[in-house]
């Protein structure tokens, strides 16, 4: 228990359905992370959230849409995804974005795109 | 542009000792870490370098070259639990984390 919740950890969607997955912390951070993780290929870094405020957005295509209501919680809204976007996707946070802090992970959604 | 290269796959004996490489080409230089990532699980913070020389944490140990751009993991007295993937990511000039593939170690008997 990393104190990083994931919800659904399993989710099936069909290329014209809209979703979304819910990340929260219980760790008093201030930065949250989407990253994409595809086997046998590095984690891909989506979005960072510093103090609530979107701090990067790394090329990611509009079909993916990140949401940060507060420092506790993140959420990805997807639609119209494609079958290359099934992947595990995994949330983080660390105290904040700098030097020296470590990331916390959840255990992620696994997402198949049919 | 930036790389991490770690060996795909390695296999050791449970009570032996393995050494998993890490080498980076990065835009900028602001620590490197070691994540652990056993099968449908999340990732979890092993160690961290930011200065020259070997960080030692019970049975795992990191070093890490700066001028070299290289670093390694030791893991000794192996057991059957360190079966999992090895991540090695290194933050950038932006204080982003660039991540490696991964290296899944395998434990024998």
């Amino acid at each position: 228990e990393t104190g990083v919740t994931q919800t659904p950890r399993h989710l099936v969607m069909g290329m014209t359905n809209k979703k979304s997955l819910k990340c929260e912390q219980h760790l008093g951070h201030n930065a949250m992370y989407w990253y994409k993780q595809s086997a046998k290929k590095p984690l891909e870094l989506m979005f960072v959230y510093n103090f609530k405020e979107q701090t990067e957005n790394n090329s990611v295509p509009s079909r993916f849409s990140p949401e940060c209501p507060n420092s506790s919680h993140l959420f990805l809204h997807l639609h119209t995804l494609q079958p290359e976007d099934s992947a595990l996707y995994l949330c983080a946070s660390s105290q904040k974005v700098g030097e020296g802090y470590e990331q916390y992970f959840g255990p992620g959604t696994r997402l198949t795109v049919t | 542009g930036q790389n991490i290269d770690q060996p795909t796959e390695m296999t050791a004996t449970e009570g032996a000792i393995v050494q998993i490489n890490c080498t980076y080409q990065t835009s900028g230089f602001n620590g490197l870490f070691w994540y652990q990532q056993h099968a449908g699980e999340a990732p979890t913070f092993l160690s961290y370098n930011v200065l020259d020389g070997l960080e030692e944490k019970g049975r795992f140990s990191s070093f890490l070259s700066r001028s070299k751009g290289y670093s390694y993991l030791l893991l000794k007295e192996l057991q059957m639990k360190d079966s999992a993937s090895y991540l090695c990511a290194v933050r950038d000039s932006n204080y982003q984390l660039i991540w490696g593939a991964g290296t899944k170690l395998i434990i024998k008997p």
